[in-house]
């Protein structure tokens, strides 16, 4: 099976840089995606990483150590409007469904 | 256009209601999912049509129907809910699976 572990919550101030860590236990490892889920709204994909490293998008940056069954997301120079849920996700066999962890709520205060 | 589109945004019915979902993308992705959402919740897979043909079904009750008119359309018939299915459905479509597009979603209440 498939299971995938990140906390539950997370505070930060504006300006400040968080990181929202995943583990994950799955039968076969395709990669890792991150969507941010704004209250009331739709989930947004914010990146995949397939293998090892860190990839940066803009503020945002995703990292995974596949030895160690792990990933972050790195959020810098903190706003307001980051203030959202974020979930970690694992393709299943096929890429034709998607494991999602629990979610981590971001809130960022002034 | 890099949009998915749902209809409703919101909808209200009985538990004897028939009603219908509907979802839409042009982005031409070959795979298009439901899945239901409860507050607090990561999303919950439903269903996933690829390439027009149902490839999964999540155990979900039947009073859930899924329909792949075509390639850029998919609808969810919903008939004798119940007030525990009141959740938010969101739509889905993707080309690789890993990166999956979202459509703002139907809330849904049951009374």
């Amino acid at each position: 099976g498939q299971s995938l572990e990140q906390p539950s919550e997370v505070t930060a101030v504006e300006g400040a840089i968080v990181q929202i860590n995943c583990t994950y236990q799955t039968s076969g490892f395709y990669g890792l995606s991150w969507y941010q889920q704004h209250d009331g709204g739709a989930p947004t994909f914010l990146s995949y990483n397939a293998l090892d490293g860190l990839e940066e998008t803009g503020r945002f940056s995703s990292f995974l150590s596949r030895s160690d069954s792990y990933g972050y997301l790195l959020l810098q120079e903190l706003q307001m409007k980051d203030s959202a849920s974020y979930f970690c996700a694992v393709p299943d066999r096929g890429y034709n469904k998607l494991i999602f962890g629990a979610g981590t709520r971001l809130a960022v205060h002034p | 256009d890099t949009e998915v589109t749902q209809t409703p945004k919101h909808l209200v019915m009985g538990m004897t209601n028939k009603k219908s979902l509907k979802c839409e993308q042009h982005m031409g992705h070959r795979a298009m999912y439901w899945y239901k959402q409860k507050a607090k919740k990561p999303p919950e897979l439903m269903f996933v049509y690829s390439y027009e043909k149902l490839s999964i079904n999540e155990s979900v009750p039947s009073r859930f129907s899924p329909e792949c008119p075509n390639s850029s359309l998919l609808n969810l018939h919903l008939h004798a809910l119940q007030p525990e299915d009141s959740a938010l459905y969101l739509c889905a479509s993707s080309q690789t699976g890993s990166e999956q597009f979202f459509g703002p979603g139907t809330r849904l209440t049951v009374l």
